[in-house]
């Protein structure tokens, strides 16, 4: 099977609260990680990336934890707004599997009134 | 404006039937994919060509053959298609080769019935 999958499948979170979507991948090869945002009808879009030898990225609103040592990424949406509402995925880039991405399976984030 | 566009969007056809979905992408980049998003959201890779090369070819049925005239271009033809079939195809493209982020189409909705 994938070596990437995520904890949650669905996530509910208060519009304004802070929003966290785990991923959890199995290669300690990947050396590569992105976080891609999919609207419905629309196909997936760039957020972040972070390569294996940071720990910590940031961008607008966004930020990507990766833990190398229990092999743990997440994605942290400050101020979830009701634009945030989509299926979220992680992908790995596996250097010896011909460098292609290989994405897990989505969570879907619900975001309430 | 828009920088990876495949049509159509929606393809409804019959059993056995063959059909085309195009792409193209005018961000000149030397990369372009085929990616196959069932109902359960899951995406998986299926063909990858770097400035009209075939690259990466997933085990798929050889029903699928992807076609690249050009960079620009990949378009993707099926032949006798079958009911297992029904799924969104992406198009995608990307800068630098594999590993790095990837720029989406909109996705064709292909219905068999």
């Amino acid at each position: 099977g994938e070596s990437v999958g995520l904890h949650l499948p669905t996530l509910s979170v208060q519009e304004g609260d802070n929003s966290i979507i785990n991923c959890a991948y199995s290669n300690s090869a990947s050396d590569y990680f992105i976080w891609y945002k999919q609207e419905s009808g629309k196909g997936p879009q760039f957020i972040i990336d972070i390569r294996s030898n940071m720990d910590k990225r940031q961008g607008q609103r966004v930020t990507v934890l990766l833990n190398k040592t229990v092999k743990h990424l997440s994605l942290q949406i400050a101020a979830t707004q009701p634009g945030d509402s989509a299926v979220y995925f992680c992908a790995e880039n596996i250097l010896n599997r011909d460098d292609k991405i290989i994405f897990g399976k989505g969570t879907r984030l619900h975001i309430l009134p | 404006d828009t920088a990876v566009s495949q049509t159509p969007k929606y393809l409804v056809t019959q059993m056995g039937n063959d059909k085309s979905i195009k792409c193209e992408q005018n961000l000149g980049h030397d990369t372009m994919y085929w990616y196959k998003q069932d109902s359960k959201k899951f995406l998986k890779i299926m063909f990858s060509y770097n400035n009209k090369e075939l690259i990466i070819n997933e085990t798929v049925p050889n029903r699928f053959s992807p076609k690249s005239p050009d960079k620009a271009h990949l378009n993707l033809h099926i032949n006798s298609l079958e009911l297992g079939d029904s799924a969104v195809y992406f198009c995608a493209s990307s800068d630098l080769g594999f590993g790095e982020k990837l720029f989406f189409g909109s996705g064709t909705q292909l219905s068999v019935l």
